[in-house]
């Protein structure tokens, strides 16, 4: 069975700071892909960054980064000049190659003005 | 309408209602899911749709039971529900079953409270 935890049930940043998301994973498949979703208050779910497990190179997308260490099975998201917008919860989801995704329970981000 | 669209967005029902949840994707993918989330826990995958064929179940209780008429819509008829069943249910699609294939799109969700 997959596995993914998120251990910060809440982070707090302020704002045009950088913070950094933590994820652990488990699974036994060899070829896998990691995900960050991002989910605003009453909005929805949205893709933040995704990374292959075949690559070495960590995913970029604008202010959002990861730091993969797949030996470790770590996958941490990190917000570079964090903004208001980016306060929602941040969920960590590993895909398989089979079916759906095992997601997190989620990281509440607070951005303080 | 664009993406994921989701009816109705909200959702109460007694104990001893039929009801169906209703999930559109206009991007033409092959695979839909239902997850359930409930607060403070991870999302749950209930569904799995490939091609309009389930492939997934997960142990959902039968008082939860699926439809996908085409690759375009999922139902989700309830019946004699409980109140634990209370949760935002949300609808996803994919290009394909594979995640190799890319991420999945997420509805907005049907927030259902049970009575």
């Amino acid at each position: 069975a997959q596995t993914v935890t998120q251990s910060q049930p809440e982070m707090s940043v302020q704002e045009a700071e950088t913070v950094t998301l933590s994820c652990t994973y488990d699974t036994s498949e060899s070829d896998y892909y990691l995900f960050w979703y991002k989910q605003p208050p009453s909005r929805q779910m949205i893709l933040v960054i995704r990374q292959e497990a075949y690559k070495q190179q960590n995913a970029t997308e604008n202010r959002f980064s990861v730091n993969f260490q797949k030996a470790a099975k770590s996958f941490s998201l990190k917000i570079s000049d964090s903004q208001l917008g980016d306060a929602a919860m941040y969920f960590c989801a590993l895909g398989g190659g089979a079916d759906g995704l095992t997601f997190g329970k989620g990281t509440h981000l607070i951005i303080q003005p | 309408e664009t993406g994921v669209t989701q009816t109705p967005r909200h959702l109460v029902m007694g104990m001893t209602n039929k009801k169906s949840l209703k999930c559109e994707q206009h991007l033409g993918h092959n695979a839909m899911y239902w997850y359930k989330q409930s607060a403070k826990k991870p999302l749950e995958l209930m569904f799995v749709y490939s091609l309009e064929e389930r492939v997934e179940n997960n142990s959902v209780p039968s008082r939860f039971s699926p439809e996908c008429p085409n690759s375009s819509h999922l139902f989700l008829h309830l019946h004699t529900l409980q109140p634990e069943d209370s949760a935002l249910y949300l609808c996803a699609s994919s290009q394909a079953r594979d995640s190799a294939y890319g991420e999945q799109f997420f509805g907005p969700g049907t927030r259902l409270t049970v009575l």
